[in-house]
């Protein structure tokens, strides 16, 4: 089945300087890529999610990279708030077949945006 | 936006017990999920929930410990049978839903604490 390996496990940073969160992928047939913020106390909330046919996708200071053939995903975030605290999950899907919607969670990153 | 809702938000429950929780959406869904999160660990897949017939069980996860129905598809419910200590965790809904590009989103999730 799909591993998913999700890098670092914590990231501290001064608020206004970048984040990025790195994650790699084992199954080649995976093609949609979803990054989750999640508070305390609340679900997964979807930030930015890319599909295997774009190699970049951007929404205002949040991006995501996709590498298909290292198997790897990055989440960006520029000139970080301290509401960006967190904890950031990546996962990886497949669509269609039996497969088709079930996610495969990274380990999380907690990242801390300090004033 | 679309709202999904699951009750109980939060529980208590003695070891030996069982508890039934609610996921209910306020459109209609393709898919939806139950995904497990352990204290401080990530979202594990539990099954899928199929509407009017049983659901698709992961690796791991068996219908006589966490029994599942959805009978339409704007709800769906989980049932964790025979609660130990080891079972508390947050519950976790995600939907597809039906006139979108494939998303999943997740509920608020039930936080359950086994004693």
């Amino acid at each position: 089945g799909e591993n998913v390996e999700q890098h670092p496990s914590t990231l501290s940073v001064q608020e206004g300087d970048s984040a990025v969160i790195k994650c790699t992928y084992s199954d080649s047939a995976s093609n949609y890529f979803p990054w989750y913020k999640q508070e305390l106390g609340k679900g997964p909330q979807l930030i930015i999610d890319i599909r295997s046919n774009v190699g970049e996708k951007k929404d205002q200071r949040i991006a995501v990279t996709l590498n298909k053939t290292a198997k790897h995903f990055s989440l960006h975030i520029t000139e970080t708030q301290p509401e960006d605290s967190a904890v950031y999950f990546c996962a990886a899907s497949k669509a269609g077949g039996t497969s088709y919607g079930k996610l495969t969670f990274g380990q999380g990153t907690i990242l801390t945006v300090h004033p | 936006s679309a709202v999904i809702s699951q009750k109980p938000s939060r529980d208590i429950c003695q070891r030996g017990t069982s508890l039934t929780i609610q996921c209910q959406v306020d459109s209609q869904v393709t898919m939806m999920f139950w995904y497990r999160q352990q204290p401080g660990q990530s979202l594990t897949l539990i099954a899928t929930a199929n509407q009017g017939s049983e659901a698709t069980y992961e690796s791991g996860f068996v219908i006589d410990k966490f029994p599942i129905s959805r009978p339409n598809l704007t709800f769906s419910t989980l049932t964790v049978s025979n609660m130990s200590p080891e079972d508390s965790s947050i519950y976790l809904c995600s939907v597809v839903f039906l006139r979108g590009p494939g998303t999943q989103y997740f509920g608020p999730g039930t936080r359950l604490l086994v004693l």
